[in-house]
């Protein structure tokens, strides 16, 4: 069954350090991954995806993602954290099967509260 | 301004009170979906719509109706709320394609006593 984890509940990381919120997926066919953060009392917004191609992907606020495939990964990066990307990160998957028709279910990981300490 | 639109954003009801949440996004889109958020469960999809007159289960439908008669719009409707309903409900749309981005609406804080 298709499935992603996100482990770790919580990352706390002092403004300025790098950070990573980690997430690991499982899928029957070729993955398509997207990381979207929802801040407090709002909706949740994109901030990147991995389709194909690169396996490091740029998005915005200064994020990137590492796919990796033998690892079945997507980690969430930023090299230098600052106080207002403290939030909720959410990992997701959406698997198209073998079909050409495909699924349009997505999976969403349980979330990681991303707390960066001035 | 491209936007995905519910109603109401805080709702208090009892059990067994019909009632429905509205989502209408401006954006021509053909995709919708509704989605639960629950502490340490994070979104579990409910039902999806890949255009007019389509729909189907996500992965906890059971108590949800929907239904999708214009491109626009995609209701929730909850027949006979329980109290384990009781969560934060989002709309979304996107174009369709496996790799289009969903846009969110700002979320349904629904409580049942």
């Amino acid at each position: 069954a298709q499935s992603v984890a996100q482990p770790e509940d919580q990352v706390n990381v002092a403004e300025g350090n790098p950070l990573t919120v980690k997430c690991t997926y499982s899928v029957s066919g070729n993955p398509y991954l997207f990381w979207y953060v929802q801040y407090p009392n709002r909706g949740l917004q994109f901030l990147l995806k991995y389709i194909t191609g690169d396996n490091l992907v740029k998005g915005s606020y200064g994020f990137e993602a590492e796919f990796n495939k033998s690892q079945t990964s997507f980690h969430l990066k930023k090299p230098s954290a600052l106080v207002s990307d403290s939030a909720l990160y959410f990992c997701a998957v959406r698997d198209i099967g073998r079909s050409t028709s495909g699924t349009y279910k997505y999976i969403f990981g349980t979330g990681t509260r991303l707390k960066v300490l001035a | 301004e491209a936007q995905v639109t519910q109603n109401p954003r805080y709702l208090i009801t009892v059990t067994g009170k019909k009632l429905t949440v509205t989502c209408s996004q401006n954006m021509n889109h053909e995709y919708m979906s509704w989605y639960r958020q629950d502490p340490g469960l994070g979104l579990r999809q409910i039902y999806y719509s890949m255009n007019v007159e389509v729909t189907d289960k996500g992965d906890v439908p059971e108590g949800y109706k929907v239904s999708r008669k214009e491109k626009r719009n995609f209701p929730l409707i909850l027949e006979s709320p329980s109290p384990n309903q009781t969560s934060l409900y989002f709309c979304a749309s996107s174009w369709g394609a496996p790799a289009d981005t969903q846009y969110f609406g700002p979320g349904t804080r629904l409580t049942v006593l």
